[in-house]
């Protein structure tokens, strides 16, 4: 069974600062994704991973794959009020019956404050 | 831009009422995908249909969901009767391609609450 981890949980960053959510998975995949949810919210797609070594940036975030360690990195880069949400990645589980199954991490709810 | 389409965005039923969910995906995409989001936690797959076709409904509590896609387009999720258990948000996605490996795409949702 595929089990994704996210790592830190909560996060309360103080603007300006920079910090990195982590996001382990426990079997063989090449696809990952990152979502944020506002609360309330449904989920809007930040970041499409493909293959190993892949690296997106958008703004103040950026995401990278590693497959061989099968881990995920979302980095923020002087963080802003706005950034404030829960980020949630998610480990497309393919091949077999089940391709396009997306197994999701627990989310890491991030407060961003003055 | 288009978009998934849901509704309804709010509904508060009884315990052992019926509910129905229904959810337009974006125009053309063959996959849709029904998720079940609890408060606090990542959403979890219920099902898949391919076209109108189930792909994978491990997930499903048979025994009061049910969920159908008759034509290929739109499609309905049902659950009779309602627990208090239900309580979550709904979410229905669709992704473009076949082989269901391309991004999905989520609509707004439906938050049941059940009393």
């Amino acid at each position: 069974e595929l089990k994704v981890e996210q790592n830190p949980l909560f996060l309360s960053m103080q603007e300006g600062k920079n910090y990195t959510i982590y996001c382990n998975y426990s079997t063989t995949s090449d696809r990952l994704y990152w979502y944020r949810q506002d609360p309330g919210k449904s989920l809007e797609s930040l970041f499409v991973l493909l293959s190993n070594g892949a690296v997106k940036q958008e703004g103040r975030l950026m995401a990278s794959l590693d497959t061989k360690a099968r881990l995920s990195t979302l980095h923020i880069t002087a963080a802003v009020h706005d950034l404030s949400a829960t980020y949630f990645c998610a480990v497309d589980m393919t091949g077999g019956t089940s391709y396009g199954k997306l197994t999701f991490g627990q989310g890491t709810i991030l407060t961003v404050h003055p | 831009e288009a978009e998934v389409a849901q509704s309804p965005r709010y509904k508060i039923t009884e315990k052992s009422q019926a509910v129905a969910f229904w959810c337009d995906p974006i125009s053309g995409h063959a996959t849709l995908y029904w998720y079940r989001q609890i408060l606090g936690q990542g959403p979890e797959l219920l099902v898949q249909f391919q076209d109108e076709s189930v792909v994978d409904d491990s997930q499903l509590p048979k025994d009061r969901f049910s969920a159908e896609r008759l034509k290929g387009v739109d499609s309905t999720l049902k659950i009779q009767p309602a627990e208090l258990g239900d309580s979550a948000m709904y979410l229905c996605a669709s992704s473009p391609r076949t082989s269901g490996t391309d991004e999905q795409f989520f609509g707004p949702g439906t938050r049941l609450t059940v009393l």
